[in-house]
C-alpha cells in the first residue's frame, strides 16, 4: 500500500518551453501533497506545499508564477514548470500524505527534468 | 527554521557488520516526527523507520532501531546485520503531519562484501 507514482519520469525540453510533471495516489486518498527539488549529489529542498481545492503554499525563494502547482482531486497534484531555463534542471520528486496515517509521507520515484 | 545536520558524508562497512549513521536536528516545536528515509541508485526515497517525539520509546523495525535522545536533539539511526542491499544514501528528515519535511544532506552508506 501507499503507492506514489509521478510521469513523466524523465523529460528533455527546450529553453522557453512549459512541462508539466504529475503526481498520483494510487491507492490511497491525499489531502496534501508536497513538492521536493533534488540537484545532483544533495539532499532533497522542500519546494511547496499543495492542498486539494486550495493554493499551494510555497517556500521562500520558490517562484510561484514559474512553478505553478494545482492539486485538483484528492489522488492528483501537478507541477508545472513555465517558461523553463536550464538552471531548472533537476530531479523533481513529490510525496503524498495519507488522510489515515497523517504524518508519514510517502515519495513518487521522481521526474528528471533537463532543459536544453 | 528548523535544520538537520547528518555530519556523516559517507561511511563504508563490511557486510553483517553493525553501523550507526547520526543526526541531530533543531526545533523549536514540542510536537513532530522524525524520519530516516533510504535512496538507493534508483532515487525512489523509502521510509526506513519514523519516531513519535512525544514517545520515549525507540523505534525498531526488523534490522533498523534509532536512539531518540530528544533533550540532545540527537536520532542516530542503527543497522545491524547489514546487508549488501543497504547500500545507499540515507537521510535524516524532521517534521511529519501536514508540514514537509526538512531533510539533512545525507549519508553514503557502502557495504563491502
Amino acid at each position: 500500500g501507499a503507492v506514489v507514482s509521478q510521469h513523466p519520469s524523465w523529460v528533455i525540453c527546450k529553453s522557453g518551453t512549459s512541462v508539466k510533471i504529475e503526481c498520483r495516489s494510487l491507492d490511497f486518498q491525499a489531502t496534501t501533497m508536497f513538492w521536493y527539488r533534488q540537484f545532483p549529489k544533495q539532499s532533497l529542498m522542500l519546494m511547496a506545499t499543495s492542498n486539494e481545492g486550495s493554493k499551494a503554499t510555497y517556500e521562500q525563494g520558490v517562484e510561484k508564477d514559474k512553478f505553478l502547482i494545482n492539486h485538483a482531486s484528492l489522488t492528483l497534484s501537478t507541477l508545472t514548470v513555465t517558461s523553463a531555463h536550464p538552471e531548472d534542471s533537476s530531479f523533481y520528486i513529490c510525496s503524498a500524505l495519507p488522510g489515515t496515517r497523517g504524518d508519514t509521507q510517502y515519495f513518487g520515484p521522481g521526474t528528471r527534468l533537463t532543459v536544453l | 527554521a528548523q535544520t538537520v545536520t547528518q555530519s556523516q558524508p559517507e561511511m563504508s562497512v563490511q557486510e553483517a557488520e553493525t553501523v550507526t549513521l547520526s543526526c541531530t536536528y533543531d526545533t523549536s516545536e514540542n510536537n513532530y516526527y522524525l524520519f530516516w528515509y533510504k535512496q538507493p541508485p534508483s532515487r525512489q526515497m523509502i521510509l526506513v523507520i519514523r519516531q513519535e517525539a512525544y514517545k520515549q520509546q525507540n523505534a525498531t523495525e526488523n534490522r533498523f532501531s534509532v536512539n531518540f535522545q530528544k533533550a540532545a536533539k540527537s536520532f542516530s539511526l542503527k543497522i545491524s546485520d547489514s546487508q549488501l542491499g543497504d547500500t545507499a544514501m540515507y537521510f535524516c528528515a524532521l517534521g511529519g503531519g501536514a508540514d514537509g519535511l526538512t531533510f539533512g544532506k545525507g549519508t553514503h552508506l557502502i557495504i563491502q562484501p
